[in-house]
C-alpha cells in the first residue's frame, strides 16, 4: 500500500504473554520510528532505525522491550512478559530522514 | 539535550477567531521544522513544513524564529473542524530521530 501498515491494530492479551508489533513502512524510506501513546498523553520515542545504521533505543523503556527491522524494511517490536503499564496505542512512523515523517494507524494494546 | 516545549492549552477559540501557538527548541544543532496535527484516538499527520522564510497554506501560516529558537503556527478564521492536538516537531542534525513537543490542544466552539 501507499501509507505505513501497522498489525494488529487491535491487541487484547494477558499479563505476563509477549507480544509482536509489526509495520510495514513506506516503501523506499529509510528510517523508520516506534512511539507509544498513553491516552491522552503526547507521543513517547522508544526505537529509530535509520539505513543501516545501529539503531537509537535510548527510548526502550525496559529489557522487556525490543525491535528488529528486517532488509531495511519491515519492522517487529515485541514486548515480552507483558505488563498492564504496556497499554497504550503504539506507533509506528516512516521518513526519508531528514524528513517529515507519515504515521501508521497505531496497534492499541490492551494488557488485562 | 534535545526539547521541544508546547503550551497545552486547551485553547478555546470561538468559530472564525485567530490562534497563534508557540513551540520553543533547546537545541541550536535543528535542521527542519514541522507541524503535525493529531486528531482524538488518530494518529498523527503531517500538517506543514516550517521553513525560514515562513509560508503559508491556506488559513495556516508557519514561522521559524531560529535566533529565539521558536516556531510558531497561525490559524486564521478558525473552523470547526479545526479541533484537533497540534504538534511541533524538530528533526535535529545528525542521526537522529524527530523529537516531538508533547501536543497543544485546540478546541474551536460553535
Amino acid at each position: 500500500g501507499a501509507g505505513v501498515s501497522q498489525s494488529p491494530s487491535n491487541k487484547v492479551t494477558e499479563k505476563g504473554k509477549d507480544v509482536e508489533l509489526r509495520c510495514d513502512p513506506i516503501s523506499g524510506h529509510t528510517a523508520l520510528y516506534w512511539y507509544r501513546q498513553s491516552l491522552g498523553q503526547g507521543l513517547e520515542f522508544l526505537i529509530y532505525f535509520q539505513g543501516n545504521s545501529a539503531p537509537d533505543k535510548s527510548g526502550l523503556p525496559s529489557d522487556r522491550f525490543s525491535a528488529e527491522r528486517t532488509g531495511g524494511s519491515v519492522s517487529t517490536l515485541t514486548i515480552q512478559r507483558t505488563q498492564q503499564e504496556d497499554s497504550a496505542v503504539y506507533l509506528c512512523a516512516s521518513s526519508l530522514n531528514p524528513a517529515a515523517a507519515f504515521f501508521g494507524q497505531g496497534t492499541r494494546l490492551t494488557v488485562v | 539535550r534535545k526539547e521541544v516545549e508546547q503550551d497545552p492549552g486547551p485553547f478555546n477559540v470561538p468559530e472564525g477567531a485567530t490562534v497563534a501557538f508557540n513551540c520553543t527548541y533547546s537545541n541550536s544543532a535543528s535542521q527542519s521544522f514541522f507541524w503535525y496535527r493529531q486528531d482524538c484516538r488518530k494518529e498523527p499527520k503531517l500538517l506543514m513544513s516550517v521553513y525560514s522564510s515562513g509560508n503559508e497554506d491556506g488559513r495556516f501560516t508557519a514561522q521559524l524564529n531560529r535566533a529565539s529558537q521558536y516556531i510558531s503556527l497561525l490559524i486564521r478564521d478558525s473552523k470547526l473542524s479545526d479541533s484537533a492536538t497540534y504538534l511541533c516537531v524538530v528533526v535535529y542534525s545528525g542521526n537522529t530521530p524527530l523529537v516531538f513537543g508533547k501536543g497543544t490542544r485546540l478546541s474551536v466552539i460553535a
